[in-house]
This record gives C-alpha cells, sequence and structure tokens, in this order.
C-alpha cells in the first residue's frame, strides 16, 4: 500500500460547483499537507499548506486535515475553468527539514464552462 | 529572475546511452531535489541536496547518479539508460521542506 492514496480522477465538475478533494494516508508522522497544483505540461506549485490537524482557508480555497482519520481534503467554491489542472497531495514529516515530500498521484480537475 | 530551469525540455535516447540533466536555481535555496513524474504513480523523490557538497537518496535512486556543483546547480545522470527511465523529470529548489519550487520539467523517452 503506497503511503500517500489519492484519486486520480478525471473529477468534471460544472462552473460555479463547491470541489472536493481528498488524500488518505498511512504514515502517522506526517504533519505538514500539501496541496500543489500542476498544470498541464508545467511544474506542480504550492497551493495551500496545512501544519498538523485544521482548517486553513485562503479566497476562495479551504484545506482541512484530520489526523485521527488520516484524511486530508481541499475544497475549491466557486469554481472557475482556470481551476482545470492536475491537484497533488504532498506530506512530510520534518517540514523544516531537507528531505523531500511523499506525493499523492494527483486528482485531474476540469471545470466545464 | 527564472526561478528554476532545466535543460534540456525534450529528450530521446537510445537504451545504454548516457545523458545529465541540468537543473539551476537562482533563489539562493539550500536544498535541490530530483523527481520523476510517471502516469499512475505520481511525483517520486530520486535524490535530494540538503546543500551544496552534500547529496542523498531518495525513494527511486536505481540508475541515476547527481552532482551538486555549486549552490545554484544540481544534475541528474543515466549512466546507462533504460526504457523504465522513460518519464517526466522535474527538479525543485526549496528551504523549508514545505513550498518547494519546480522547474518545468525534462520530457525524456528512452527508445
Amino acid at each position: 500500500q503506497k503511503e500517500v492514496e489519492q484519486d486520480p480522477g478525471p473529477l468534471s465538475v460544472p462552473e460555479g460547483a463547491i470541489v472536493s478533494l481528498n488524500c488518505t494516508y498511512s504514515n502517522s508522522a506526517f504533519q505538514y499537507f500539501m496541496w500543489y497544483r500542476q498544470y498541464s505540461r508545467k511544474g506542480p506549485e504550492l497551493l495551500m499548506y496545512t501544519y498538523s490537524s485544521g482548517n486553513k482557508e485562503d479566497g476562495r480555497f479551504t484545506a482541512q486535515v484530520d489526523k485521527s482519520s488520516k484524511y486530508i481534503s481541499l475544497f475549491i467554491r466557486d469554481s472557475q475553468p482556470s481551476d482545470s489542472a492536475t491537484y497533488l497531495c504532498a506530506m512530510s514529516a520534518s517540514g523544516g527539514g531537507a528531505d523531500g515530500l511523499t506525493f499523492g498521484k494527483g486528482t485531474h480537475l476540469i471545470i466545464q464552462p | 529572475n527564472a526561478g528554476v530551469t532545466q535543460t534540456p525540455k525534450f529528450q530521446v535516447l537510445k537504451t545504454g546511452q548516457s545523458m545529465t540533466l541540468q537543473c539551476a536555481q537562482d533563489m539562493n535555496h539550500n536544498s535541490m531535489y530530483w523527481y520523476r513524474q510517471d502516469p499512475g504513480m505520481g511525483l517520486r523523490l530520486i535524490y535530494y541536496s540538503a546543500s551544496e557538497g552534500t547529496t542523498d537518496k531518495g525513494e527511486v535512486p536505481n540508475g541515476y547518479n547527481v552532482s551538486r556543483l555549486n549552490k545554484r546547480e544540481f544534475s541528474l545522470r543515466l549512466e546507462s539508460a533504460a526504457p523504465s527511465q522513460t518519464s517526466v523529470y522535474f527538479c525543485a529548489g526549496g528551504d523549508r521542506g514545505i513550498n518547494q519550487y519546480f522547474g518545468p520539467g525534462t520530457r525524456l523517452l528512452v527508445l
């Protein structure tokens, strides 16, 4: 079993819908939880990160972490066609350390105009 | 300020050939990383370098070598390419492990 599980999709929703993207993980040492967005043929870029459990909001985006269930979510409100991309969850035990991140496979999201 | 740059953008190799993927960053990051991205597998860490002069293996280091030439440059070498190394390779730089800045990627096809 991979350390981080993420449904690859594709997930197709109409413009304006609320989108829910999720990841589960097995390593209880993970403390830092990140969401990266990757447009086609580009490198990933950090969207949001959360330390430990709780919620974090940034504009139309909300990240949630439930460490007791080993489950993280990203919600996108009022989705726009420009949100169409692959969303990768990523996790780290150290955060401040130099080791790399453990990524999910990514969910391909399509927002239909 | 270019961020993280990678060369080449695309490369075709025959099995057994060697090549070096170049990466440079102008963001003054101490740490640099090499990942590969494959369909259905996500991003997997090949090697990383916490600082100039140090390198460490990641999840999938077999068949690769790296050199941290200086603070700016981190290269990835395939000594004898195999079809299983067909992938998209991303270099990244970062200092806190959380926010890693990725380059545009190198698409490698090994025939």
